[in-house]
């Protein structure tokens, strides 16, 4: 099916493990973001990419690895989960970075 | 400071009346104004996007933007229960390659 997706949809871990979230968009957008939202924080924007194999940091990098080596997946890893990024995980693409964002339906994780 | 400021309520208003939110955005150059809706467990959708000064209208809801005092806002008018959410600005800044969110304001709306 077209359109953005998230996997997994749940994932539970242990602080210290590595984890990788994926995402995969069909449009070919440009753009592809990562968020956590937790709560009163609203979505909080972890990295962006402009294109393949061009990353930037957003509001919250530290912890976080990101790549993209095709226009179409956006992994985004953590090292050594902390419980602190206990969150739900929005990745999100555009056409271009100042237009609607489409969003996946997000990853619900747990480090304990 | 937040790029983007929102009260995070609860805000409640009663059925049929005109809700309001607000919002403020520190970063002069922003140019792309936004505003989603959020229900509880589920992602993020658009409801409104605003790009210059003044006033977008799309069925019960009106985007206001106020370049000059960092301002936006979003009206409900006719208020129903199913506009209870979480609702959430955003901005892409003067850098046009990002999208910033604030905190998000839940509504109520009350029968």
């Amino acid at each position: 099916d077209a359109g953005i997706t998230q996997s997994p949809r749940y994932k539970i871990t242990e602080t210290g493990r590595q984890v990788t979230l994926m995402c995969h968009q069909t449009w070919s957008h440009s753009y592809m973001f990562w968020y956590r939202q937790d709560l009163g924080h609203g979505l909080r924007l972890i990295y962006y990419s402009a294109a393949a194999d061009i990353t930037d940091k957003g509001e919250v990098p530290d912890g976080y690895v990101v790549s993209r080596s095709k226009t179409e997946n956006f992994p985004l890893t953590l090292e050594s989960a902390t419980r602190s990024q206990t969150s739900v995980y929005f990745c999100a693409s555009s056409e271009r970075g100042y237009e609607k964002l489409f969003f996946g339906s997000g990853t619900q994780l747990s480090v304990l | 400071q937040k790029e983007v400021e929102q009260n995070s309520g609860p805000l409640s208003v009663p059925e049929g009346a005109i809700a309001s939110l607000n919002c403020t955005y520190s970063d002069r150059g922003s140019q792309s104004f936004f505003w989603y809706r959020q229900y509880s467990g589920k992602s993020p959708e658009l409801i409104m996007s605003i790009y210059s000064n003044g006033d977008k209208e799309d069925g019960r809801f009106t985007a206001q933007l106020n370049k000059a005092s960092q301002y936006v806002s979003l009206l409900i008018r006719d208020s129903q229960p199913s506009d209870s959410a979480t609702y959430l600005c955003a901005s892409s800044g003067s850098s046009a390659s990002k999208i910033i969110f604030g905190s998000g304001t839940r509504l109520s709306i009350r029968p």
